[in-house]
């Protein structure tokens, strides 16, 4: 089975720090994709990414870059932390549309 | 633009009932359609995927959904809920040369003994 492993469950950091959010897939998958999930407001795609060193925006990367510098590690990175940026984060990985998402465990970050 | 639109923000039913879970969605063309259950404090678990052929899928878990061109609807069913379906879930839609699925809003379901 693809599997697909973010760093951390929980997280707790404080406003101002820059964070990294780790995730690691074993399957050879070409695109990687951070969400993060909030009650009532379902999935939001904040970035995502096709191929290794390529980047393009979800609909929420205010705030937020990321860094794909091998193929199986999307790395999601908030410059400078904000309460704002309390949430649950999903790392997925797909090797096609159609074949759907693996997503990871998830990880909680609280911004202090 | 794809969209996704789950009616129903929490749906309580009991042991053995049966369920259906709504889905519309909006796409151009003929859509990728799935369906993804998240437990609490988890990831999301693909339950089963539409993107041709049968219209009927059956999915892990004694799930089936069936794929409605007419009403772009992709509803989720199960015949006899267990205590432990109780769960969040998520219809997805995508297609085409655009890399990106589209997430509903989600719909929680309680189980009750």
């Amino acid at each position: 089975d693809v599997k697909v492993t973010q760093s951390s469950r929980y997280l707790v950091k404080r406003t101002g720090e820059k964070v990294f959010l780790e995730c690691v897939q074993d399957m050879d998958h070409e695109n990687m994709f951070w969400y993060r999930q909030d009650p009532g407001l379902g999935l939001r795609l904040i970035y995502f990414s096709y191929d290794v060193k390529m980047k393009e925006k979800g609909d929420i990367p205010e705030g937020y870059s990321v860094s794909r510098e091998k193929k199986e590690r999307f790395s999601l990175i908030l410059e400078s932390a904000s309460t704002n940026q309390t949430s649950m984060y999903l790392c997925a990985s797909s090797s096609g549309q159609v074949y759907g998402y693996t997503f990871g465990s998830g990880t909680r970050l609280t911004v202090v | 633009a794809q969209s996704v639109t789950q009616p129903d923000i929490h749906i309580t039913v009991s042991e053995g009932a049966s369920l259906e879970l709504r889905c519309n969605y909006s796409y151009g063309a003929t859509p990728y359609l799935f369906w993804y259950v998240q437990s609490p404090g988890q990831g999301l678990q693909l339950l089963l995927k539409y993107f041709s052929g049968d219209t009927l899928v059956q999915g892990i878990k004694g799930f089936e959904a069936e794929f409605k061109r007419s009403q772009s609807s992709f509803n989720l069913r199960k015949p006899s809920v267990h205590w432990s379906d109780a769960a969040e879930y998520f219809c997805a839609v995508g297609g085409g040369s655009n890399y990106k699925l589209t997430f509903g809003k989600g719909t929680l379901l309680t189980v009750n003994p």
